[in-house]
């Protein structure tokens, strides 16, 4: 069974950073392109970054592109996010995806971060 | 970059038949696959419809997907409406760099 348990959210202050989590389970994770998809509370589904089973190719939305920086160690099947720049229209539950060419196929539950002062 | 846009909302009867909309802002529908996610409250969201009509196993054939080029928008149908049915729906696709998901659609049965 496949298994997405993200970590690292929280409350940070606007500018501030973060640092999340995936921890993968149940597949050959480095196999499998990885995505981060978010959700602002009582908003739709959001698209944030993606990279490639071996890493060596990454993706990123325009709305973090510059401030955000995806990587996995697929030693740990671990997938992470590095956020820097913190706003407070990052504030949303982050979730992490296992991806195949384009689409999303099993969901992690989320963890929320709060971008406020 | 292009947009997916549909509905904010859909509201139908138990047993009828709905079909939610979603169009690409540029460029064409046909040329990137689409996706559809259903989320339930609480819930991450499960795909109930890949590469634009092929239904997940587990998934019943009361879901389909189209595109139509003339609209440049794929549409998702639901016919013999359940009340498990409410959710919020949303289209996905991608260009050469992104990933697009559509501002989602609820659902209602009522």
């Amino acid at each position: 069974e496949v298994q997405l348990v993200e970590s690292g959210g929280g409350l940070v202050q606007p500018g501030g950073s973060l640092r999340l989590s995936c921890a993968a389970s149940g597949f050959t994770f480095s196999s499998y392109a990885m995505s981060w998809v978010r959700q602002a509370p009582g908003k739709g589904l959001e698209w944030v970054s993606a990279i490639s089973g071996s890493g060596g190719s990454t993706y990123y939305a325009d709305s973090v592109k510059g401030r955000f920086t995806v990587s996995r160690d697929n030693s740990k099947n671990t997938l992470y996010l590095q956020m820097n720049s913190l706003r407070a229209e990052d504030t949303a539950v982050y979730s992490c995806a296992k991806t195949i060419p384009n689409r999303i196929i099993n969901w992690g539950q989320g963890t929320l971060v709060t971008v406020s002062s | 970059n292009f947009m997916l846009t549909q509905p904010h909302s859909v509201s139908e009867s138990p047993g009828k038949t709905v079909t939610i909309s979603c169009t690409r802002s540029s460029g064409s529908i046909a040329s990137n696959y689409v996706q559809w996610y259903q989320q339930r409250p609480g819930s991450s969201p499960t795909t109930v419809i890949y590469e634009d009509n092929q239904r997940p196993s587990g998934v019943p054939d009361r879901f389909s997907g189209s595109i139509d080029s003339s609209s440049n928008s794929a549409s998702l149908s639901i016919s013999g409406l359940k009340t498990e049915d409410e959710a919020d729906y949303y289209c996905q696709s991608y260009d050469s760099s992104n990933v697009v998901f559509g501002g989602g659609t609820k659902l209602t049965v009522l």
